[in-house]
């Protein structure tokens, strides 16, 4: 069974600071690798869908990359805003297209 | 494009009780996939659905069970409620269901039981 886990699992930053958040997961036959946003009680935002074919995926200040063979994410947010504060998750779906989640990292900055 | 939505947005319901939840996936989405969160156990995946049949079961108990139209709307049921059945649930649709195709989440149903 896939096991997904990220860390930090919460992390603190002054605005505009450059940030870096970790995913890993166990086994490495992945088709894809999602990253996602909440909002507190709110639902998932996609952020990056990274193909199993692809290193990296940029959306404006959010760079992903995918490393399939040591089983790593990264997530990459520059030049953090307040607005960035959330729980970011990661995700990677077995061949039934069943979601294993990471536990998240909670993010806040700070103005 | 309309996103995915469900309803109804908060329940509150009795212990023993059963209650049924509603999603309606992206147009064109024929996939939709449902779960649980909760703050000790995290994201966990319910069940999905693909052209009204059940492709996939997550580790729930009977109690939890699901279905899917042929307009691709889904519904969700959980009968003899418990107090550990409080969490949101979310559904998720995606375009064609196979593993290579972005998933995207609906705003949840927070569910509490008393």
């Amino acid at each position: 069974k896939q096991e997904v886990t990220q860390i930090p699992a919460a992390l603190s930053v002054p605005e505009g600071e450059n940030l870096v958040l970790n995913c890993s997961f166990t086994d490495s036959a992945i088709y894809n690798l999602q990253w996602f946003r909440q909002d507190p009680g709110k639902g998932l935002t996609s952020l990056l869908l990274i193909q199993s074919s692809q290193r990296e995926q940029t959306s404006g200040r959010l760079n992903a990359s995918l490393d399939k063979s040591s089983g790593r994410s990264t997530l990459y947010i520059a030049a953090s805003q307040p607005g960035d504060s959330a729980t970011y998750l990661c995700a990677v779906p077995n061949t039934g297209n069943q979601f294993y989640f990471g536990t998240g990292t909670s993010l806040t900055v700070i103005p | 494009k309309a996103g995915v939505t469900q309803t109804p947005r908060y329940l509150i319901k009795t212990r023993g009780q059963q209650v049924t939840l509603s999603c309606s996936p992206i147009s064109g989405h024929r996939s939709v996939s449902w779960y649980q969160q909760t703050p000790g156990q995290g994201l966990q995946f319910l069940f999905e659905y693909f052209s009204e049949t059940q492709r996939n079961k997550g580790n729930f108990p009977g109690r939890f069970s699901g279905r899917q139209f042929s307009n691709s709307r889904s519904e969700m049921n959980v009968s003899t409620l418990e107090l550990g059945d409080s969490a949101l649930y979310l559904c998720a649709s995606s375009l064609v269901g196979t593993n290579a195709y972005e998933q995207y989440f609906g705003p949840g149903t927070r569910l509490t039981v008393t």
